[in-house]
Order: structure tokens, then C-alpha cells, then sequence
């Protein structure tokens, strides 16, 4: 069984860090791109950013360019997402997702998320 | 960029078909995706690649993909189908997946 556990989520002030982390079991993760997608409160599902499998290829939605660093340890099964100069905006569940294999990119497997709240 | 559209909701009586669509420039060329997200819970896939269904996903879920709009049908609806359902692309071009807004099903 697939799963993904996300960590590191919580309070932090504007401007702040935090980093989140995703550990994965059941697969092998080195195989697999890997994405990052959010949901602000009540709102729908964002993109934040996809990598691929030996960590050298990154894309990000444009909120988030230039302030978020998305990177893998395959060694240890685990995502990280560095999220810098955060803003109230930056606020909700941050999910860890695998993309399923083939030619278009969907979401195959997905944590149960890391709240994320921005506030002074 | 690409914007897909979505009804922000649909209702339907039990036993009937639900059908939520969703809009985009000839979407038809794309490979849409739809997930099913019950309250507190994380996103589920329920159809890839415009009609496939994963495994452990009832029959009763199946789409397609035509001229400017997807379409996600549920065929005698439960009320456990009650949930919000989003389409997903990725945008070749730019190489950024895009969400719909998502589409809160009602069962009556």
C-alpha cells in the first residue's frame, strides 16, 4: 500500500520559513515525479510544483516562484518543499502527490496533507 | 495561461446520473483527469486520461472528452457520491498542471 506522509506544517509569520517534508513507502519512489499541491481554506486545489526523479528538473506555479525550493532525497524516500518569504496567501493543506505514469501528468497518489498557516 | 470551467455546483436525486462538466479551449486535444474530495479528506483519483477508470473505482464513474468540454458522469447516484469533483490538465506548453475550481455534487 502507497502512502505518503506529509510533516512540518504549522504556524509561522509573514515573511517566515518552514519547510515541509513527505515520507513515502509501499513504492519506489525513485521512479516516480513528484508534485506538490495546496488548498487555501474552503477554496479549491492549486498546483504549487512538480519534480522529476533524480531531483534535477523543477517547475512552479508563478505564486510561488523565486520563494519555494521543491527537492528529493531518494536515499531516504522523502519531498521537501522549502517554502521562504510566506505570505498570508501561502496559507492552507499543503498535499505531497505522485504522478501516475504516461504521456499527460495526473495526480495518481496523494497524502492526507500538512496545514500551512500564515498569520502575525 | 489554460483556465478550465467548472459549475461551482450540481445536484442530482438518488438512482439518477450526474453529469459535471468541465470547459476549456478545445479541450478535446488534452488529457483530462478527475478527482473526487470528500470533506477532510484528501483528493481521490476517480478517471484519468479522459475515460480510464483506477482500479477500485466503481463502473458507475465514467467520462469523456469532446470539442470544448469533459465530462464526468456518475451513473445511479449514491449519496456517498456527495462530494466536490475537480478536472486537471497539464499545460504542455508551460509545463504547469492546471485545476478547474471544482464542483460540489449535491445528492437530493
Amino acid at each position: 500500500e502507497v502512502q505518503l506522509v506529509e510533516s512540518g506544517g504549522g504556524l509561522v509569520q509573514p515573511g517566515g520559513s518552514l519547510r515541509l517534508s513527505c515520507a513515502a513507502s509501499g513504492l519506489t519512489f525513485s521512479s516516480y515525479w513528484m508534485n506538490w499541491v495546496r488548498q487555501a481554506p474552503g477554496k479549491g486545489l492549486a498546483w504549487v510544483s512538480r519534480l522529476n526523479t533524480d531531483g534535477r528538473s523543477t517547475t512552479y506555479a508563478d505564486s510561488v516562484k523565486g520563494r519555494f525550493t521543491i527537492s528529493r532525497d531518494n536515499a531516504k524516500n522523502t519531498l521537501y518543499l522549502q517554502m521562504d518569504s510566506l505570505r498570508a496567501e501561502d496559507t492552507g493543506v499543503y498535499y505531497c502527490v505522485t504522478e501516475g505514469y504516461g504521456e499527460y501528468v495526473f495526480m495518481e497518489y496523494w497524502g492526507q496533507g500538512s496545514l500551512v498557516t500564515v498569520s502575525s | 495561461s489554460y483556465v478550465l470551467t467548472q459549475p461551482p455546483s450540481v445536484s442530482v436525486a438518488p438512482g439518477k446520473t450526474a453529469r459535471i462538466t468541465c470547459g476549456g479551449n478545445n479541450i478535446e486535444t488534452k488529457s483530462v483527469h478527475w478527482y473526487q474530495q470528500k470533506p477532510g479528506q484528501a483528493p481521490v483519483l476517480v478517471i484519468y486520461y479522459d475515460s480510464d477508470r483506477p482500479s477500485g473505482i466503481p463502473e458507475r464513474f465514467s467520462g469523456s472528452n469532446s470539442g470544448n468540454t469533459a465530462t464526468l458522469t456518475i451513473s445511479r447516484v449514491e449519496a456517498g457520491d456527495e462530494a466536490d469533483y475537480y478536472c486537471q490538465m497539464w499545460d504542455s506548453d508551460t509545463d504547469h498542471v492546471v485545476f478547474g475550481g471544482g464542483t460540489r455534487l449535491t445528492v437530493l
